[in-house]
């Protein structure tokens, strides 16, 4: 099965701009792979941020924005907030079953 | 508004199997060109997909747990509902009933196993 790949971890200033990735084992990430990002609070159920690559929803925060860089999904985060710190996952569809990244620790500090 | 509400036991016993349902309201899961999912978490860890069934009735499942899993539906109740057999403490988690496109999730239902 394939692998999607994200950062573990990673860290910004409050008000800083960071770039979260999503990559596959399979190859390049394209829109055909409908990306979705997610973020998760301790305890709470996961929140869909960005679907379809860069579609926000209506409760979608404007400083998230979803893109594609250098072959994988990325979602970017300017103007970070110390509420932002959370845990991001990112999901590719991959010809058939959903495929989940292993999810990214993101500290606002 | 939509609500997705997952319900079931809590606790399964080694070698049983796992049953959940999805109990839709605000919505119908066999109406528009629409995916139904189960999705799961277990402590620590990142999201894993189990599975899921379209409004048309087609299911797909993860490669890695497809001889164990049944996403199945009952339109007269506006519920869906998954059964996994053979459980072992591997499939202690929290149980995610998504509607993926629009954002939707349930609260989530924890579900040990544990004899």
């Amino acid at each position: 099965q394939a692998v999607v790949t994200q950062e573990p971890s990673l860290t910004v200033s409050p008000g800083g701009t960071v770039t979260l990735t999503c990559g596959s084992s399979t190859g390049a990430v394209t829109s055909g792979h409908y990306p979705y990002w997610f973020q998760q609070k301790p305890g709470q159920a996961p929140t869909t941020l960005i679907y379809n690559t860069n579609n926000r929803h209506s409760w979608t925060p404007a400083r998230f924005s979803g893109s594609l860089l250098g072959g994988k999904a990325a979602l970017t985060l300017s103007g970070a907030q110390p509420e932002d710190e959370a845990e991001y996952h990112c999901f590719l569809s991959l010809g058939g079953p959903w495929v989940f990244g292993g999810g990214t620790k993101l500290t606002v500090l | 508004q939509v609500q997705l509400q997952e319900s079931g036991p809590g606790l399964v016993e080694p070698s049983q199997t796992l049953s959940l349902t999805c109990t839709v309201s605000g919505d119908s899961i066999n109406s528009g060109d629409y995916h139904w999912s189960w999705i799961r978490q277990p402590a620590g860890k990142g999201l894993e997909y189990i599975g899921r069934i379209h409004t048309s009735g087609s299911t797909n499942y993860n490669p890695s747990l497809q001889s164990r899993v049944t996403i199945s539906r009952d339109t007269s109740k506006n519920q869906f509902s998954l059964r996994l057999s053979s459980v072992t403490d591997a499939d202690t988690a929290v149980y995610y009933c998504v509607k993926m496109c629009c954002g939707l999730w349930g609260q989530g239902t924890l579900v040990t196993v544990s004899s």
